[in-house]
Order: C-alpha cells, then sequence, then structure tokens
C-alpha cells in the first residue's frame, strides 16, 4: 500500500550544492504535483504535470525544475540550492478525473545552510 | 475557489463524535468541498469530498447543507490520533493552474483523553 512514495526524507545542503528530490507513485494516476511547505504556512504549488510528457509551473517555480520521467515518477531539482529553499517539500498525484482528490507523500524536510 | 472559515481550534474527548464545521457561503455550482488533515510533520491526509450529497467512508462522514453554504465533517469517535489540523477546502474542475489545492488555516483539533 506504498501510494506516494518520496526520497530522501531529510537532506541537508550548502548553499550552490545541487540535488533532485524524487517521487514515484503506484496508483496510476495521471496528474502528479509538487508543493513546499513553510513553518506555519499553507502549501505552495512549485510545479505540476497534468499527463505524462507535460510540466508547467506553479506559484513559486523559480530556483527549481521538474521532470516527469514516466507516468509513475516526478522530480523536482534544485540546481543551485539557496536558505530561501529551506521548506518540506511535498509530492502529491491525482487520478485523471478533475474532482478525484490529490493523495500527498510523507514530504522531504530539505535544510540548506 | 471559494473562500471557507473555519474555527481555528476544537477541543474532543476521546471516543466522542468531532464535529468540524465549515462555511463556504460563496461555493458556486460546480465546486466540491474537500476535507483533509495534517498531523504534525506529516504530508496532507486526504479524508473525504462532496459535490452536494452527504458522504461516508470509513474514516468520516460529510454533511453539506441544503443551499451548500456550509458543511461538517464528522469523526464518529474520535480518537488521540485524530489530532491535527483538518483543512476545509473548495474548488470547481480547471478552476486553477493544475488544481492545485489552496490550504488555508484549518480548524486544530485537539483530541483529549
Amino acid at each position: 500500500n506504498a501510494g506516494v512514495t518520496q526520497t530522501p526524507k531529510f537532506q541537508v545542503l550548502k548553499t550552490g550544492q545541487s540535488m533532485t528530490l524524487q517521487c514515484a507513485q503506484d496508483m496510476n494516476h495521471n496528474s502528479m504535483y509538487w508543493y513546499r511547505q513553510d513553518p506555519g504556512m499553507g502549501l505552495r504549488l512549485i510545479y505540476y504535470s497534468a499527463s505524462e510528457g507535460t510540466t508547467d509551473k506553479g506559484e513559486v517555480p523559480n530556483g527549481y525544475n521538474v521532470s516527469r520521467l514516466n507516468k509513475r515518477e516526478f522530480s523536482l531539482r534544485l540546481e543551485s540550492a539557496a536558505p530561501s529553499q529551506t521548506s518540506v517539500y511535498f509530492c502529491a498525484s491525482r487520478p485523471g478525473q478533475v474532482h478525484q482528490p490529490q493523495h500527498f507523500g510523507d514530504g522531504t524536510r530539505l535544510s540548506i545552510l | 475557489d471559494a473562500k471557507t472559515t473555519q474555527p481555528p481550534s476544537m477541543d474532543c474527548a476521546e471516543g466522542r463524535a468531532a464535529n468540524l464545521p465549515c462555511n463556504h457561503s460563496t461555493i458556486s455550482g460546480n465546486e466540491y468541498v474537500y476535507w483533509y488533515r495534517q498531523i504534525h510533520s506529516q504530508g496532507p491526509q486526504y479524508i473525504i469530498h462532496g459535490l452536494k450529497n452527504n458522504e461516508t467512508n470509513e474514516m468520516a462522514s460529510l454533511i453539506i447543507t441544503e443551499d451548500r453554504k456550509s458543511s461538517t465533517l464528522i469523526l464518529p469517535h474520535a480518537t488521540l490520533r485524530d489530532t491535527a489540523v483538518y483543512y476545509c477546502i473548495v474548488r470547481g474542475p480547471g478552476a486553477n493552474a493544475g488544481n492545485m489545492l489552496t490550504f488555508g488555516g484549518g480548524t486544530r483539533l485537539m483530541v483529549k483523553p
């Protein structure tokens, strides 16, 4: 019963380093999402992929890139990490029907020093 | 998306029903009501959603008023593990980029022994 799996769960980076956050879902969902959540705040959408082969920007895309590797996997890359990107990152997926709910992973806690 | 209003916090005794209200007086005809919860440091967990009929699943019941301007999430027998922040979200299909979810302040439910 895996659902949405994110790796790693925790990571500490130095400013300027690069890293890729991995997300995989086993529910055969069409759409996938990357959000970030800062302390005491709601989730903000970084990028999403409505279907395999497509990606689009969300609210806060600057400093990030994404790849929809296949239907199961959607990765988020930080090319040159900055302290402002310290956050908890959540991946979510949703079936094709637009009213169906999103299902979330347990998050990656990222600290950038 | 319609704006939602929830009380910032509520207490409930363990074993009793927890009734969490949500006001969404500007909801439009094709917008669904979704409930999620977030237990500290975990990813948001989908609970239930509905359009106009009452819904029930293994986790909770959702009661939507006939005019659809408000709803109540019912956890029939609250346990300590139900302590979390509960979010009521209203949105329609294709309302914004990628159908992203907007989490407001939510209700912090504290289940007490």
